[in-house]
Formats: structure tokens, C-alpha cells, sequence
């Protein structure tokens, strides 16, 4: 694709609600990215995916949060039990290879009430 | 624990004038230094530097890094309204594919 896509582009969920977020990345980009990016505050690192093999998913906050890519392209960030702290930005980004150079997408904004 | 500061973190300047944006870091195992330009949601990539005392440049805009008091610096000379975003700085880390980022400095060019 041209860039990368994120749907849907807001989302508002009840307290308590389970959610789902997807990322249709550039194509033929190996690595994926989800960060959570709070108001005023820079993007935060939650997890990253070297084709469908998430190696590194230490910035999820708790066991609440989940992310797939069972076919090396599309991904899924999944929130169990929202909670208003989970209320953020979430961006997706995509590259060749390597966490540096990143395509990132327009986000979800998630508020949760 | 890794922290990346930026400075100001919001700036308001009239059409034409030069601004420099400030950022300084503490990573362990430090790789290299980003800049990227976020307007409205999508953060697009700017600059990446790797080593100390050598400027990047595009168009209007040009970025160093100094290694040995772990900071970098944005220039943006003869600034435009199309210049107004938040700029994220953002440091890698070797052994992990992460950046940490920065609070970002909102620019605001006023006509």
C-alpha cells in the first residue's frame, strides 16, 4: 500500500469494553511497531514484530493488552477491560528492517468512558 | 532508566525566523539520535545521526549530534506556517529495535 493504514481512526469504548486495533502496514515491510502516544507526550514503545514473531513486546503495560500478526502482515493490538489510563493514541509504524526509520501511521484514538 | 528531554517544549515565532529545538538523552548502549516532524497524528522521520559533529541538512532544516555531552539540536532557518507541528526527538538503543522518544516541542509559525 501507499502507506500505512490504521482503522478505525477513533474509538470510543465503555469502561470495561474489549477493543481491537489494525494496522495494515506498508507492503513488504518486515518490522512492526505499536506505540501509545498520550496527550502532550511523545510516542511510548509497546511492542515490535519481526514478520508474524513478536520479539519484543516489554512495553505493554499489563496482561490486558495483546498484539498479533499471524501472517507476517496485518496486526491486531487487542485491549481487554478497558480503563480510562488505557485513553491514548495508538500509531502503528512499519519498516524495511530495523526499529530507526519508521512509516508510521495516523493512529487510532482511543477514549475510553 | 533511558530518558530523552526536549526544550523547549513549546515555541512561538513569527515567519522567517531561525529557531533551534533542544534535545538531550540518557540511554544505556546509546545507538543513534532521530528526529521526526509529527503534524496532526503520523510522526514522519527527518534525520537520523550516528555521529558526533557531523550536520545533516535538507532544504531549511539541519540537525548535529554531540556524543560526548549527549545532545542534538534542530535548526530551522527563514521558518514557514508549514513548519508548525511537534517535533519528537527519539534515541535507539543497540540490541533492541526501540526508540525512546521525547515530549516533543510544539512550533508555532505565525504569518
Amino acid at each position: 500500500g501507499a502507506g500505512v493504514s490504521q482503522s478505525p481512526r477513533y474509538k470510543v469504548a465503555k469502561r470495561g469494553q474489549d477493543v481491537a486495533l489494525r494496522c495494515d502496514p506498508i507492503s513488504g515491510h518486515v518490522s512492526l511497531f505499536w506505540y501509545q502516544q498520550a496527550l502532550g507526550q511523545g510516542p511510548e514503545f509497546l511492542t515490535y514484530f519481526q514478520n508474524e514473531a513478536q520479539l519484543d513486546k516489554s512495553g505493554l503495560p499489563s496482561d490486558r493488552f495483546f498484539a498479533e500478526r499471524p501472517e507476517g502482515s496485518v496486526s491486531t493490538l487487542k485491549i481487554q477491560r478497558t480503563q480510562q489510563e488505557d485513553s491514548a493514541v495508538y500509531l502503528c509504524a512499519s519498516s524495511l528492517e530495523g526499529g530507526e526509520k519508521l512509516f508510521f501511521g495516523s493512529g487510532t484514538q482511543l477514549s475510553v468512558l | 532508566e533511558d530518558k530523552v528531554v526536549q526544550s523547549p517544549l513549546s515555541l512561538v515565532v513569527h515567519e522567517g525566523d531561525t529557531v533551534t529545538l533542544n534535545c538531550s538523552y540518557e540511554v544505556t548502549n546509546f545507538r543513534s539520535l532521530l528526529w521526526y516532524k509529527q503534524e496532526k497524528k503520523a510522526p514522519t522521520f527527518l534525520f537520523m545521526l550516528t555521529s558526533s559533529g557531523i550536520e545533516k541538512k535538507s532544504g531549511r532544516l539541519s540537525s548535529i549530534l554531540d556524543k560526548k555531552e549527549l545532545f542534538s539540536i534542530l535548526n530551522i532557518t527563514a521558518t514557514q506556517t508549514g513548519d508548525s507541528a511537534v517535533y519528537l526527538c527519539a534515541a535507539s538503543i543497540q540490541g533492541a529495535q526501540k526508540l525512546v522518544f521525547g515530549q516533543g516541542t510544539r512550533l508555532t509559525i505565525n504569518p
